[in-house]
């Protein structure tokens, strides 16, 4: 079954060390986002990729890096410089921007 | 930053009854699209509307958009227990770029 995994399914972070979220699609898409969520708000796009080894800054990077080394995995590292990582972490892919986004089960991180 | 407005923020309704979301964005659009997350999961898409179309229909679900007022509606008939969550409008602007709304909250009361 295509679809998209996020590992792992909850992280904790401790003061000063950089964490690793992983998102793997099946799908073959090209785009893939990463969004946060936090409790009862809506998504802010943090990153997001049109194609392998290029990637944008979303509205909230500060703090974020990604990769796109490969066509399928699109992971996302939450800095220590991150002050308020605390949140739910969702990825998506589509076959292009504009249209329909798959989601995974997202990620929730908190802190130690 | 968020381009679409949902309303209400929450909605509670009895089981049976139908359900009537909206959503107001600020900036032209090539397209306007729904998707519902149940708690704790990621979000499921429901429907695309472009914005030459003015109504879609899919199963239950109906979506009307009106570009002179940047709004759109989702309305849910006949409304089950099973469609209790959380519903967002996303809008992809002129370029492409996508944008998702703070949400409303459904409750359907069995």
């Amino acid at each position: 079954d295509g679809g998209i995994t996020q590992s792992p399914k909850y992280l904790f972070r401790k003061e000063g060390q950089n964490v690793t979220l992983s998102c793997e699609q099946n799908l073959n898409h090209d785009a893939m986002y990463w969004y946060r969520q936090d409790p009862g708000q809506g998504l802010r796009l943090i990153y997001y990729s049109q194609i392998v080894n290029d990637f944008q800054k979303g509205d909230i990077a500060e703090g974020y890096s990604v990769s796109r080394e490969k066509k399928e995995s699109f992971p996302l590292t939450v800095t220590s410089a991150q002050k308020n990582p605390t949140a739910f972490y969702l990825c998506a892919s589509s076959t292009q921007d504009s249209q329909p986004q798959h989601f995974g089960d997202g990620t929730r991180l908190s802190i130690l | 930053s968020q381009q679409g407005e949902e309303d209400p923020q929450a909605l509670s309704i009895q089981e049976g009854e139908n359900a009537t979301m909206n959503c107001s964005y600020k900036t032209s659009i090539n397209n306007l699209q729904w998707y519902r997350q149940n708690s704790g999961r990621g979000l499921v898409h429901l429907i695309l509307i472009r914005s030459n179309e003015r109504e879609k229909h899919s199963g239950r679900l109906r979506v009307t958009l009106d570009t002179s007022k940047k709004s759109s509606s989702l309305l849910i008939t006949a409304s089950r227990a099973a469609d209790t969550a959380s519903y967002f409008c996303a809008t992809a602007k002129l370029n492409n770029d996508m944008r998702f709304g703070a949400g409303t909250r459904l409750t359907v009361k069995p």
